[in-house]
């Protein structure tokens, strides 16, 4: 069964240090990949995804994720955060045997302090 | 101008109680879904319904039942509500199945008692 993992499940850093979250997945086939985040009290927004071209995709609110397929990674960045980057981020993937759903990893909760 | 929106926002309730949960979308998505957040943050897909037929129906008790009035609309109802039913409650909708963004709604928090 497919599945997704993020490996960071809690995160501290302080204001202008640069963030990597990793996420990688079971599955050898053909993916789409997503990042999303939820704040403190609301629901999930979209990051970013990636479908197909460039590996390196950017996203919303200065992230960007690569993905790399001999690593079956889509590891989330962004150079240097700020304290309203404080949530939780979610990897998210869709593979072409999984019909319409997506698989989530379990998220990794990141604080940001001042 | 919400794009998914879903009522109530809480939702507590006794055991034993039967309970639904709404959600509209107003993207002129055709597929829509419920998926469930657990205490840990955990999200696992419980519904899909593409053109008001259900198309993902993963391992739920049947106490739970999606009902599409129409393609707008992803309604869930709980009979018999358990403690272990105590999470947020997530619709998404989405154009096209394969592969396409998901919008969120904002949750429905169900706490049972």
């Amino acid at each position: 069964a497919q599945s997704v993992s993020q490996h960071n499940h809690h995160v501290i850093l302080s204001e202008a240090a640069s963030l990597e979250l990793g996420c990688n997945y079971s599955y050898g086939g053909t993916v789409n990949l997503f990042w999303y985040v939820q704040y403190p009290g609301q629901h999930l927004q979209l990051l970013l995804k990636y479908f197909s071209g460039d590996p390196l995709v950017k996203g919303i609110k200065g992230f960007e994720a690569e993905f790399i397929k001999s690593k079956f990674s889509f590891n989330l960045r962004k150079p240097s955060v700020q304290w309203s980057d404080t949530a939780e981020y979610f990897c998210a993937v869709k593979t072409m045997d999984s019909s319409y759903k997506l698989i989530f990893g379990s998220g990794t909760r990141l604080l940001v302090r001042p | 101008d919400t794009a998914v929106s879903q009522t109530p926002k809480y939702l507590v309730t006794q055991m034993g109680n039967d309970k639904s949960i709404k959600c509209e979308q107003n993207l002129g998505h055709d597929t829509m879904y419920w998926y469930k957040q657990d205490s840990k943050k955990f999200l696992k897909i419980m519904f899909s319904y593409n053109n008001k037929e259900l198309i993902i129906n993963e391992t739920v008790p049947n106490r739970f039942s999606p009902k599409s009035p129409d393609k707008a609309h992803l309604n869930l109802h709980i009979n018999s509500l358990e403690l272990g039913d105590s999470a947020v409650y997530f619709c998404a909708s989405s154009s096209g199945t394969s592969g396409d963004t998901q919008y969120f709604g904002p949750g429905t928090r169900l706490t049972v008692l």
